[in-house]
């Protein structure tokens, strides 16, 4: 079967990095997203990774690792408004997304 | 500026009622979906269309039908709707290409008594 996983819940200090991992077991695979979902909110587009390596955008990064199965997104310098839900999700063989549960992220003072 | 529009925004049903929930978008994209988010879940593809006129089922279907006539609308229904079907569902578009990112509503919270 399909399965991607993250961790349910995180813990952060304003003004610190944090860095979400993702592992992921698919049928094919042709790129890995990650969104951010504010409470009540829609998903928002973070970025996307099909080939290994880290991208880097502002305060947000995300690496890809396809031989390892693994994606992390790293978010430095910590505001308030980064508390929020950031999904992970994988385009398998047949360009169907896959969706990860999704990583609470609460940021504290 | 809209982007994707849901409606209604919240609504509650009765076991066996049946409702039609509505998607539209003013980006000329192709693509269309339905999921619903289910707490402790990943968000599960119900069902999709690739363009004006065509759908396909996705992970969860049973339950549900949807009808693309016109290109910026994808619309939901349910036929008898049951408790099971309590959900947030969202509605997102797409260019046309899968590794393009998809566009959200903000979603339908829906209650089933």
């Amino acid at each position: 079967g399909q399965n991607i996983d993250q961790p349910t819940e995180m813990t952060a200090t304003e003004g610190a990095i944090v860095q979400i991992n993702c592992t992921y077991q698919t049928s094919g695979f042709n790129g890995l997203f990650w969104y951010q979902q504010h409470a009540g909110e829609a998903p928002t587009f973070l970025s996307y990774n099909v080939l290994d390596g880290l991208e880097e955008k502002g305060r947000f990064s995300s690496f890809l690792s396809r031989s390892k199965g693994y994606s992390y997104l790293l978010l430095k310098e910590l505001q308030m408004k980064d508390s929020a839900s950031y999904l992970c999700a994988v385009l398998d063989s047949n360009y169907q997304l896959i969706w990860g549960a999704g990583t609470k992220l609460i940021i504290k003072p | 500026n809209a982007g994707v529009t849901q409606t209604p925004k919240f609504r509650v049903l009765k076991t066996g009622q049946s409702m039609t929930l509505l998607c539209a978008q003013d980006m000329n994209h192709e693509y269309m979906y339905w999921y619903r988010q289910d707490p402790g879940m990943g968000l599960r593809l119900i069902h999709y269309s690739v363009g004006e006129g065509t759908t396909a089922k996705g992970e969860v279907p049973d339950g549900y039908n949807v009808s693309r006539l016109k290109k910026q609308n994808f619309l939901l229904g349910l036929e008898s709707a049951a408790p099971s079907q309590t959900s947030v569902y969202f509605c997102a578009s797409e260019e046309g290409a899968a590794t393009q990112p998809q566009h959200f509503g903000d979603g339908t919270r829906l209650s089933i008594l």
